[in-house]
C-alpha cells in the first residue's frame, strides 16, 4: 500500500516563526504536492514538484517555499508564519501521467497548523 | 481552463436513503475523473475513478459514471450508512501539460440513524 506520512498531525506556532512541514512517501513517486484546505474553499494547490530539486508554483504560493532534496521527501516552509496561514495542510504524491496514465494522487493524513 | 463544479452541501440524509452528489466538469481532452472521500480528522482517500467516457467507477457501494455528453461524474449510493458521513471531493485528472488534479470544493454528507 502507498504510504504518505506527514511529520505532525497538529502544530501550534507563533506569528513570525519559521515553520517546516515535512512529507515522506514510500512509493517512489516522482510527483509530490502541497495543498491547503479551508472551509468553503476546498483544496488549493500551493506548490508541487515533479522531480528532485524541481518545483512549480501552484495557485497560492505566496508566503510559502518548498524543498525537495530527496525523491521521497517534500518540505513546505513558512518563512514567517502569519495568522492567515492557519489551516489544514495536505501532502500528496503520484506517478507522472506519462508513466501511470491516470494521475491518481495519494494523500497524507494532514497537518492542522494554528498560528497565534 | 479546466474546472470542476460540485453541488454545495451540506447534504443531510437518514440512514438507508439514496445519495446523489452532482459533479460537472469543463476540460479539454479526456482526462480521468475521481471521487475522493475525507473522513473527520483524516486526509483524502481515493473512493473511485474512471479513465474514459462511459466508464463506471465503483467502490464500497458508491458508483459514478463518466458521461462525456453531459460532462458529468455524479456520485451515487443506493443506501447510505452513518459511517458514510464525510466530505466528498470530485476531481479532474491532469491534462497533458500539467500534473496536479483539479478539485471541486467538496460536499459534506451527514447521515443520521
Amino acid at each position: 500500500d502507498v504510504k504518505v506520512t506527514q511529520s505532525s498531525r497538529y502544530l501550534v506556532k507563533r506569528t513570525g516563526e519559521k515553520v517546516f512541514l515535512e512529507c515522506v512517501q514510500d512509493m517512489d513517486h516522482e510527483n509530490m504536492f502541497w495543498y491547503r484546505q479551508d472551509p468553503g474553499l476546498g483544496l488549493r494547490l500551493i506548490y508541487f514538484s515533479y522531480d528532485v530539486k524541481m518545483k512549480e508554483k501552484g495557485d497560492i504560493p505566496e508566503g510559502y517555499s518548498v524543498s525537495r532534496e530527496k525523491k521521497e521527501r517534500f518540505s513546505l516552509i513558512l518563512e514567517s508564519a502569519s495568522t492567515n496561514q492557519t489551516s489544514m495542510y495536505l501532502c500528496a504524491s503520484s506517478f507522472p501521467q506519462s508513466r501511470q496514465g491516470i494521475g491518481e494522487q495519494y494523500f497524507g493524513p494532514g497537518t492542522r497548523l494554528t498560528v497565534t | 481552463g479546466n474546472s470542476v463544479t460540485q453541488m454545495e452541501g451540506p447534504v443531510t440524509l437518514s440512514e438507508e436513503a439514496f445519495l446523489t452528489i452532482n459533479c460537472t466538469y469543463t476540460a479539454t481532452g479526456y482526462p480521468s475523473l475521481f471521487w475522493y472521500v475525507q473522513y473527520p480528522g483524516e486526509g483524502l482517500q481515493l473512493l473511485l475513478k474512471a479513465t474514459k467516457a462511459d466508464d463506471k467507477g465503483s467502490n464500497k457501494g458508491f458508483e459514478a459514471t463518466y458521461r462525456k455528453e453531459t460532462t458529468s461524474f455524479h456520485l451515487e449510493k443506493g443506501s447510505v450508512q452513518v459511517s458514510d458521513s464525510a466530505v466528498y471531493f470530485c476531481a479532474l485528472g491532469p491534462n497533458q501539460a500539467g500534473t496536479a488534479l483539479i478539485f471541486g470544493k467538496g460536499t459534506t454528507l451527514s447521515v443520521s440513524s
